[in-house]
């Protein structure tokens, strides 16, 4: 079936340490993984996306990595700053079309 | 570039009401995306568009729900009669068809609330 959850609901950090979250996927057919943003009363916004034949990709303090051998997803943010509060939701792309969203992880910076 | 546009920002009716949600997406996007997103949950794909055309479905409650992307382009979501349990945003997103990217565009959404 097509469902994408993550491990945990919510996350704290201390600012400038390391994040990191997780995502578990069920669906074979999923040819992207991408990694959302959203901000209180936002839409979400786009990280990073990942292609189904990689296994790790970096962007600008961020890396996520698919191990596709137990279909799990992460999304590393170095540098934790406070900016980075928001809610962050993995997405698999299934057949090339349809967006299918877990149901976030809640990422909260301490100072 | 301009984003995603929708409107209205928020709309709070009565069970049994009837209500429309607008989108513009970007120009020049070919997919159309409207999502539900209950507060708390991961948003969920209600219908998907390529141009005018549906693509998915298969989770929009039809018998309440109807949705139309008239000369592919804007893209309205209707909700008649509306019941407590669609209070949620409602997102919409689009997306070009070109090959090698997967990112969608999200609006910033309507808040609906049923009471």
């Amino acid at each position: 079936g097509e469902s994408v959850g993550l491990h945990l609901p919510t996350l704290s950090v201390q600012e400038g340490d390391n994040s990191i979250i997780n995502c578990a996927y069920s669906n074979s057919a999923s040819d992207y993984f991408i990694w959302y943003k959203q901000e209180s009363g936002k839409g979400p916004q786009f990280i990073i996306d990942i292609r189904s034949n990689m296994d790790k990709r970096q962007g600008q303090r961020v890396t996520v990595l698919l191990n596709k051998t137990v279909k799990h997803l992460s999304l590393q943010i170095a540098a934790t700053q406070p900016g980075d509060s928001a809610v962050y939701f993995c997405a698999e792309r299934v057949r090339a079309q349809k967006l299918v969203f877990g149901q976030g992880t809640r990422l909260t910076i301490n100072p | 570039e301009a984003g995603v546009a929708q409107s209205p920002r928020y709309k709070i009716i009565e069970k049994r009401q009837s209500v429309a949600f607008w989108c513009n997406p970007i120009s020049g996007h070919a997919t159309l995306y409207w999502y539900q997103q209950i507060l708390g949950q991961g948003p969920k794909l209600l219908i998907q568009f390529q141009n005018n055309g549906v693509v998915d479905d298969s989770q929009l409650p039809k018998d309440r729900f109807s949705a139309e992307r008239l000369k592919g382009v804007d893209s309205t979501l209707k909700i008649q009669p509306a019941k407590l349990e669609d209070s949620a945003v409602y997102l919409c997103a689009s997306r070009p068809l070109r090959q090698g990217r997967a990112e969608a565009f999200f609006g910033q959404g309507t808040r609906l609330t049923v009471v």
